[in-house]
């Protein structure tokens, strides 16, 4: 059964500094890979996506995320974080087009000044 | 974009009713679509997978006749939580699958808050 780990529950940064959020999934094949962001209170947005191709994905928000086949991750980066990004990060993967999303326990991103 | 259409986005029920949580894919078909709940501060859990025409499938641990599941066209998912208990509030989403996934797949309704008072 696929798994997703996040390993971080929660990090606190400082506006401007760079971001990276870990995320390891445990799959045969190599899965569907997604990030979502949430916010309180509110549904899930995507940032980006991997189904196949160039490992490194750009996604929303000035996101990024590079898919590392050998060490099964799926880490997201952002290079300056801003206020706006406090929210709670979600890495999720699917073993194929049609199939649910797995989703990691999430990591709590706070900003601080 | 894929834009899927959730409501309501908020609603309080008494102990015992019903309630419908209807989710619409705008602008593709909707194939199947997978229902999830999120208690507070927890991540997503699947609850079922809806397929257009056919029983949803249930996940381990979820009551299927507390749950129903309805997915009468491409285009409309509906969740009907029966009579409805105070352990039942929760929020609930949905997220629709297509034939396309990496054009259409994977996105997300806006949830549905439940309260059962």
């Amino acid at each position: 059964a696929q798994s997703v780990t996040q390993p971080d529950i929660h990090i606190t940064v400082s506006e401007g500094a760079s971001l990276e959020l870990r995320c390891n999934y445990s799959y045969g094949a190599t899965p569907y890979l997604f990030w979502y962001v949430q916010s309180p209170g509110q549904g899930l947005q995507l940032l980006l996506k991997y189904f196949s191709g160039d490992t490194l994905v750009q996604g929303i928000k000035g996101f990024e995320a590079e898919f590392k086949r050998s060490q099964s991750s799926f880490n997201l980066r952002k290079p300056s974080v801003h206020w706006s990004d406090a929210a709670e990060y979600f890495c999720a993967v699917a073993s194929s087009g049609n199939t649910p999303l797995v989703f990691g326990k999430g990591t709590r991103l706070s900003v601080i000044a | 974009g894929a834009v899927v259409s959730q409501h309501p986005s908020r609603v309080i029920c008494k102990s015992g009713t019903s309630v419908k949580i209807e989710c619409r894919s705008l602008d593709f078909q909707a194939t199947t679509m997978f229902w999830y709940r999120q208690f507070p501060k927890q991540s997503l859990m699947l609850m079922a997978t809806s397929n257009e025409g056919s029983k949803a499938t249930y996940e381990q641990g979820v009551e299927k006749d507390k749950f129903l599941i309805n997915h009468a066209s491409l285009t409309l998912s509906t969740l009907t939580v029966t009579s409805a208990h105070p352990e039942d509030s929760s929020f609930y989403i949905c997220s629709a699958g297509s034939q396309t996934p990496n054009i259409y797949g994977y996105t997300f309704g806006s949830g549905t808050r439940l309260t059962v008072v």
